[in-house]
């Protein structure tokens, strides 16, 4: 069975960073592109970016308000997705998903940018 | 940036009866490589979403065979043929056709009982 738990959200202020984990099992994460997503209080659902495996390059991709600020990670050694977020904004105020690519997704983990 | 327009955006239904949400699409979601990267997925109240159709027409493992999606080029249609009470919240439309700008939504339909 798939699982997807990620970590490490929390409340932190503006212009801070956050580093969310994610790990996985259940799956060949090594070959697997993995997506964050996520979605603000009330909101929608909202792509961040995704990573590539890296026989595909491991290349990352980003959603426009989170390009420059945010990088995609991944350690294939511990079945383990990181989304790294610098300069964090009130906006970003969200729960973030990790995901195999929308087909399969964590509990989340909420993210507040508050002062 | 391709648009994904969501109707109705709300959805009361008896249960037992039919439901339909149309997503339509400011441009073709046909992908140069003859795919259409369209998917439909289910939010039910504090919980993480769930995909049903992924490629606009396919079930996703363990997806009822009561939930179908069909369409082409622009428009798009999740049907549930019998309403179920599990079937309450959020439904979302997805593209992934075209990069940049990456996966994007609609706006989502939230159904409910009446």
């Amino acid at each position: 069975e798939v699982q997807l738990v990620e970590s490490g959200g929390g409340l932190v202020k503006p212009g801070g960073s956050l580093r969310l984990s994610c790990a996985a099992s259940g799956f060949d994460f090594k070959n697997a592109w993995m997506s964050w997503f996520r979605q603000a209080p009330g909101k929608g659902l909202e792509w961040v970016g995704r990573i590539k495996r890296k026989i595909d390059g491991g290349t990352t991709e980003y959603a426009a308000p989170v390009k420059g600020r945010f990088t995609i990670s991944r350690d294939d050694s511990k079945n383990t997705l990181f989304l790294q977020m610098d300069s964090l904004k009130s906006e970003d105020t969200a729960v973030y998903y990790c995901t195999t690519e929308g087909g399969s997704w964590g509990q989340g983990t909420m993210v507040t940018v508050s002062s | 940036d391709v648009v994904l327009t969501q109707s109705p955006l709300s959805l009361p239904v008896t249960l037992g009866q039919p439901a339909s949400i149309s997503c339509r699409s400011s441009q073709s979601l046909v992908h140069s490589d003859g795919n259409t990267y369209f998917y439909w997925f289910h939010q039910r109240p504090d919980q993480s979403p769930r995909r049903l159709i992924y490629w606009v027409s396919n079930r996703d493992s363990g997806v009822p065979d009561r939930f179908s999606g069909s369409g082409s080029g622009t428009d798009f249609t999740l049907k549930i043929s019998r309403v179920e009470a599990e079937d309450v919240g959020v439904y979302y439309c997805m593209q992934g056709t075209y990069w940049p700008p990456g996966y994007t939504f609609g706006q989502g339909t939230k159904l409910e009982i009446k």
